[in-house]
């Protein structure tokens, strides 16, 4: 069955430190891949998606993604983040013609 | 504001009885998806809706059951409520032209 893992489940950043989040899936087909983010209280939001074409993608917020298939690797990257970053990330993976398989979760917290 | 609203926003259950979760879908999809989110966990997948057919189901029991109108929009229902039933129901609308999907706020059922 497909899978995905996400390395951490809680980060603790200060403002203004570079953040990266790391994702791997277990499915060997062709899969489009997403990173959503919940804010406290409020609904799922894509930041970012990978179909096709460049392995790195930008997605909103300045947020950017890289897409290493020898990895099975989709790491979420930020140069700096804001308190305002603090929410619950998810890396999702949508095999082709099938359903989303979403990660645990990495929770993060951004001090002011 | 994704355009995908859901209804009631909380929800509190006696175990044994049934509930019926409400989703209306973003103008111009017809496809829905069910997912249920544990306290603490990523999203997993339900079942969902094409064209008011049942289109794939994650690994859940037959008391979990849906449907899907004429105008797309779809009832979760599950009997015999169980204490592990709380949790946040999501429900996220997509169309057959991109493989993003949107998600409501959901709804927050407790069961006790």
């Amino acid at each position: 069955a497909q899978s995905v893992s996400q390395h951490n489940h809680h980060v603790i950043l200060s403002e203004a430190a570079s953040l990266e989040l790391g994702c791997n899936y277990s499915y060997g087909g062709t899969v489009n891949l997403f990173w959503y983010v919940q804010y406290p209280g409020q609904h799922l939001q894509l930041l970012l998606k990978y179909f096709s074409g460049d392995p790195l993608v930008k997605g909103i917020k300045g947020f950017e993604a890289e897409f290493i298939k020898s990895k099975f690797s989709f790491n979420l990257r930020k140069p700096s983040v804001q308190w305002s970053d603090t929410a619950e990330y998810f890396c999702a993976v949508l095999p082709y013609g099938q359903n989303f398989v979403f990660g645990p979760g990495t929770r993060l917290s951004v001090l002011p | 504001e994704t355009g995908v609203t859901q209804s009631p926003t909380h929800l509190i259950k006696t175990r044994g009885q049934q509930v019926t979760l409400r989703c209306s879908s973003q103008s111009g999809h017809n496809t829905v998806s069910w997912y249920q989110q544990a306290l603490g966990q990523g999203p997993q997948f339900i079942f969902q809706y094409y064209r008011e057919e049942e289109n794939g189901r994650g690994n859940f029991p037959p008391r979990f059951s849906g449907l899907q109108f004429p105008n797309y929009s779809s009832e979760l229902n599950v009997n015999a409520l169980e204490l592990d039933d709380s949790a946040l129901y999501l429900c996220a609308s997509s169309s057959d032209r991109d493989a993003e999907a949107f998600f409501g706020q959901g709804t927050r059922l407790t069961v006790v």
